[in-house]
C-alpha cells in the first residue's frame, strides 16, 4: 500500500514570503498525484494535479505553482504568500491502479500566513 | 463544472442515535465515495460505491448510490463518541477524468 509524507506538517509565514511544501509518494510508481486546499476546516479544492513528471494542471488561477521533478515528488510553491493562501494543504495519489477515483491522503501541511 | 450540494452542514447528536446525510449532484457520476476526516488529519476513504443501486456497508456505515447516479446517501447506526469529524461524499467521473468532486462536508459532533 502507499505512504504520502508530506512536510512541513506546519508552517508559519509572513505575508510576501515563499513556500516551498513537499510531498512525497512511496509504494507506487508513476501515479497521478493531486495538491487539494482545505480552507477553515471545511471543503477540499483542488489545486493541480499531475499525471507525470513536468506535467502539471492547474485548477484555480493564483499566486501558487505546483512541479513535479520526480515521478513521486510533487511540490507546491510560491514566491509571495497572501493571507488568504492560509489554510490545511493536502496531497493525494490514487489508491489503486485503476482510475476509479479513490484517492489517498497524506497527513496535510497546514500553512498559516500572518 | 461539477458541483455537489452536500446536506445537511452540521449535525448534533447524542451517543447511540443514527445519523443520515446525502449528497446530489447536477450530473452523473461513475463511482461515489464517501471520506471521514479527523481534526488535523487527511481524510481517509470510508466506503466506495461503483454501480447505480449499490448499497454497501462497512461496520456501522452503510451507502448507497443512487439509482439515477446523481446521489448517495451515508448512514451512520449507534454513534460513538470517535465518529466525530468531517464527513464528504465525493463523486467520480470516471475515464479519463482525472478529478474527484467534493461536497462541502458534513461536521458530525456526538455528546456522549
Amino acid at each position: 500500500s502507499q505512504t504520502i509524507h508530506q512536510w512541513p506538517a506546519t508552517l508559519v509565514q509572513p505575508v510576501g514570503s515563499p513556500l516551498s511544501l513537499e510531498c512525497t509518494v512511496e509504494g507506487t510508481s508513476n501515479p497521478n498525484l493531486y495538491w487539494y486546499r482545505q480552507a477553515a476546516g471545511r471543503g477540499l479544492q483542488l489545486l493541480f494535479y499531475s499525471v507525470g513528471i513536468g506535467q502539471i494542471s492547474s485548477e484555480v488561477p493564483q499566486n501558487l505553482s505546483a512541479s513535479r521533478p520526480q515521478d513521486r515528488q510533487f511540490i507546491l510553491s510560491s514566491k509571495k504568500l497572501l493571507l488568504s493562501d492560509s489554510g490545511f494543504y493536502l496531497c493525494a495519489c490514487p489508491a489503486s491502479g485503476a482510475n476509479t477515483g479513490e484517492l489517498f491522503f497524506g497527513e496535510g501541511s497546514r500553512l498559516t500566513v500572518l | 463544472g461539477q458541483q455537489l450540494n452536500q446536506s445537511p452542514q452540521s449535525m448534533f447528536i447524542q451517543e447511540g442515535e443514527d445519523v443520515s446525510m446525502n449528497c446530489t449532484s447536477s450530473s452523473i457520476f461513475n463511482t461515489w465515495l464517501w471520506y471521514k476526516q479527523d481534526p488535523g488529519e487527511g481524510p481517509v476513504l470510508l466506503i466506495a460505491l461503483y454501480k447505480a443501486g449499490e448499497l454497501t456497508s462497512n461496520g456501522r456505515l452503510t451507502a448507497q448510490f443512487g439509482i439515477t447516479r446523481k446521489d448517495s446517501f451515508l448512514n451512520i447506526s449507534a454513534s460513538i463518541p470517535s465518529d466525530v469529524g468531517i464527513y464528504f461524499c465525493a463523486g467520480h467521473g470516471g475515464g479519463s477524468n482525472y478529478k474527484l468532486t467534493f461536497g462541502k462536508g458534513t461536521l458530525l459532533t456526538v455528546n456522549p
